[in-house]
């Protein structure tokens, strides 16, 4: 079974530029998730699709990020414009509900890095 | 407000010695519970979870152990291989929110 895709894998842009990030997750996985993860942290949760609905976006800087996942499946979450802080590697998960509960199978990630 | 935490930023072991992690929570409403491995530049890769009508969970060398009077679990791996070097993550989630809660990690190194 082919995991979670992930492109581009490292991307490099100056800030008030924009960056997108695409996302292929697991075959039949209905829940699809972004995670931001900055140097020395654990990952924080961007957005949670369902489907091709948004079920918690609460944490997304609307104001300059956004995602969508269009016919459920792919995904791509867009910056624009950037900023320093946003230098972080963006995680793709998406999940299977098994005994017990959810579990998430993460992408490579895309690691960008604003100057 | 960190709900998860692990409080070893490092931890060192001997091959073929025991690797304990540690991990405590403050939501008391976390009901599942995940710890992924990361090595450098990959995701975060799953290994082992826990629901929280369970207290304990094997799976080969690794076993979870589930404190929910402490609000505290543990990820204990024997035999230690050095294979085993990577970052390792505490998650949480609970329902009607199964977004993971991460803790900071622990990164552990196995000295062959």
């Amino acid at each position: 079974e082919a995991g979670v895709a992930q492109s581009p894998r490292y991307k490099i842009i100056e800030k008030r530029q924009s960056v997108a990030f695409w996302c292929n997750p697991i075959s039949g996985h209905a829940t699809l998730y972004w995670y931001q993860q900055i140097l020395g942290q654990g990952p924080k949760l961007l957005i949670q699709f369902q489907n091709n609905g948004v079920v918690d976006d609460s944490q997304l800087p609307k104001d300059r990020f956004s995602a969508e996942r269009l016919k459920g499946v792919d995904s791509t979450l867009k910056i624009q414009p950037a900023k320093l802080e946003d230098s972080a590697v963006y995680l793709c998960a998406s999940s299977s509900f098994g005994q017990g509960g959810e579990t998430q199978y993460f992408g490579p990630g895309t690691r960008l890095l604003v100057l | 407000d960190q709900q998860v935490k692990q409080n070893s930023p490092s931890l060192s072991v001997q091959e073929g010695r025991i690797s304990i992690l540690n991990c405590d929570y403050t939501n008391s409403m976390f009901d599942y519970f995940l710890w992924y491995k990361k090595y450098p530049a990959e995701g975060p890769t799953f290994l082992i979870s826990i629901s929280s009508i369970k207290d304990k969970n094997e799976d080969g060398r690794f076993t979870v152990f589930l404190n929910k009077s402490a609000k505290h679990l543990s990820l204990h791996i024997v035999p230690s291989q050095p294979g085993d070097s990577a970052v390792y993550f505490c998650a949480a989630s609970y329902t009607g929110r199964r977004a993971l809660t991460f803790g900071s990690g622990t990164r552990l190194q196995v000295q062959p």
